[in-house]
C-alpha cells in the first residue's frame, strides 16, 4: 500500500494555466506539508497543515492556494503559472508529536512553458 | 535564518570506500534526522537522533549527534553503488513553539561507481 500518494507524477502546461497537484497519506497522520524542490534539489517548505488547520504558509505567492478537506487530503491549486514555477512538488506528512519525522510522496514534477 | 550546512555538497567514489557527510550548524536542534532520495522519487527517512552524542547504526551506515545537537555526521563503510543517491540532512528547531517545521541541508549527492 502507498503510504503517500500524489497525483499527477508529471503536468507539463503553459504559462498563464491553472493546475492542482493532488495528496493523500494512508498514515493515519495529522499533519500534511507542501514542499518544493528546485533543479538544485533544495528542499523548501510551503505550508503545513494540522488537523486541516494551516499551521505555516511559508513567503509563497498568493497564487498557490492549498486546501485540505480532511486530515489524509492535501490539495495544492496554483493560479496563473509562471516559468519560475517550475520545480518537483512534494507532498509530506507526519504526526505532530516528537520527533518530527516526515514521509513523502513520489513528488509531481511541474514544467510550465 | 537558520541554515544548516552539509558538505561536502558532491562526492563521487568507488565501490568498497569508506566516506562521511557532515551536517553542521550554530543553532541547537530538538531532533535531526537523515533522508535518502534517489532520482524521480521522494525523500526517504533513514534515521532520527535525538540525544547529544547519540550513535545510531543501520547496517553499514553510522549516524552520530553532535554532543551539542548543533551538529550531526552520516559515516558509509565499504559503499555499495546502492548507496548512491541524494542524502539530507534535517533538523528540528528546538524552540520553535507552536511554528515546528524541519530545517533542511542543501544535501550531499553521493555516486558510488562500481
Amino acid at each position: 500500500d502507498t503510504a503517500v500518494s500524489q497525483t499527477p507524477k508529471y503536468l507539463v502546461t503553459q504559462m498563464g494555466n491553472d493546475k492542482s497537484i493532488k495528496c493523500e497519506q494512508n498514515l493515519g497522520h495529522d499533519t500534511m506539508y507542501w514542499y518544493k524542490q528546485d533543479s538544485k534539489k533544495f528542499l523548501k517548505i510551503m505550508f503545513s497543515y494540522n488537523n486541516k488547520e494551516l499551521i505555516i504558509n511559508e513567503t509563497v505567492p498568493n497564487r498557490f492556494s492549498p486546501k485540505s478537506p480532511d486530515k489524509a487530503h492535501l490539495n495544492l491549486h496554483i493560479n496563473s503559472l509562471e516559468l519560475g514555477d517550475s520545480a518537483v512538488y512534494f507532498c509530506a506528512s507526519s504526526q505532530r508529536r516528537k520527533p518530527y519525522e516526515q514521509y513523502f510522496g513520489p513528488g509531481t514534477r511541474l514544467t510550465v512553458t | 535564518t537558520q541554515l544548516l550546512e552539509q558538505s561536502p555538497q558532491f562526492l563521487s567514489i568507488q565501490e568498497g570506500e569508506n566516506l562521511t557527510v557532515y551536517c553542521n550548524s550554530s543553532s541547537v536542534f530538538s531532533s535531526l534526522q537523515w533522508y535518502r532520495q534517489e532520482p524521480g522519487e521522494g525523500p526517504v527517512l533513514l534515521v532520527t537522533v535525538v540525544t547529544g552524542g547519540e550513535v545510531k547504526k543501520l547496517k553499514r551506515l553510522t549516524f552520530q549527534f553532535g554532543d551539542a545537537r548543533k551538529d550531526s555526521s552520516l559515516h558509509i563503510t565499504a559503499a555499495q553503488t546502492g548507496d548512491t543517491g541524494l542524502y539530507l540532512c534535517a533538523g528540528e528547531n528546538a524552540h520553535a513553539g507552536n511554528n515546528r517545521k524541519l530545517i533542511w541541508g542543501l544535501g550531499t549527492s553521493l555516486a558510488v561507481n562500481p
